[in-house]
């Protein structure tokens, strides 16, 4: 069973700090990684994707991998009360059909 | 935009009952996924299909069964629904990657109560 870790939460910012949000996995294959974000009641929606080490920036979201650490995070910065959510880690190994996604972390934007 | 459509949002249904949940997507997907969604355990693949008539277990597929007959639906059977599937279940559809996964793409979810 390859194993995706999120750090627990819940995470609570004040609006316009940022949220750092990590996860770490156990198979040194993986190959693509993404975070989901799922609103309360709500399916998951993809926010980032990203499959070469370094940085990934898109708005006001950056994603960060590290393969030799087997770690990839998230930072949502100037935090809005609408990133309120659980947000997912997903991995998925070379050659394989399958993610295999994290528990999640819930954001709780304080205004 | 890729389209995800489940068959009901919320389903009520009688232990014992055979229970069909249907998944259709739109964008000509190779892969179809079926999750159950619980608190505290996040999300659990039960089974997934990488083409048509194929289908290979997930994590949990214990009770129930699937069918994938067209490529753009995805179908899970409740043979006989009990108590312990009351759950939020979520269908997915990916393409297929080059070298590893790609994206998967949610459906709305099926709340279904099992009483």
């Amino acid at each position: 069973q390859k194993e995706v870790e999120q750090n627990s939460g819940p995470l609570s910012v004040p609006e316009g700090a940022i949220a750092s949000l990590n996860c770490t996995y156990s198979d040194r294959g993986s190959q693509s990684f993404f975070w989901y974000r799922q609103y309360s009641g709500k399916s998951p929606e993809l926010i980032m994707s990203i499959y070469s080490n370094g940085d990934k920036e898109d708005g006001r979201f950056t994603a960060q991998l590290n393969k030799a650490s087997q770690y990839v995070s998230l930072l949502i910065r100037d935090s809005q009360p609408s990133d309120s959510a659980t947000y997912l880690c997903a991995v998925g190994g070379e050659g394989d059909y399958k993610l295999s996604f994290g528990a999640g972390t819930t954001v709780t934007v304080r205004a | 935009d890729v389209k995800v459509t489940q068959s009901s949002r919320y389903l009520v249904k009688r232990t014992g009952e055979k229970v069909f949940l249907e998944c259709v997507q739109d964008m000509d997907h190779e892969n179809m996924f079926w999750y159950r969604q619980d608190p505290g355990l996040g999300l659990r693949l039960i089974y997934f299909s990488y083409d048509v008539k194929m289908k290979e277990k997930g994590d949990i597929p214990e009770g129930y069964s699937v069918s994938r007959e067209k490529k753009e639906r995805f179908s899970l059977i409740l043979e006989s629904a009990s108590t312990n599937q009351t759950s939020m279940y979520l269908c997915a559809s990916s393409p297929r990657g080059l070298a590893g996964p790609e994206t998967q793409y949610f459906g709305p979810g099926t709340r279904l109560l099992v009483l």
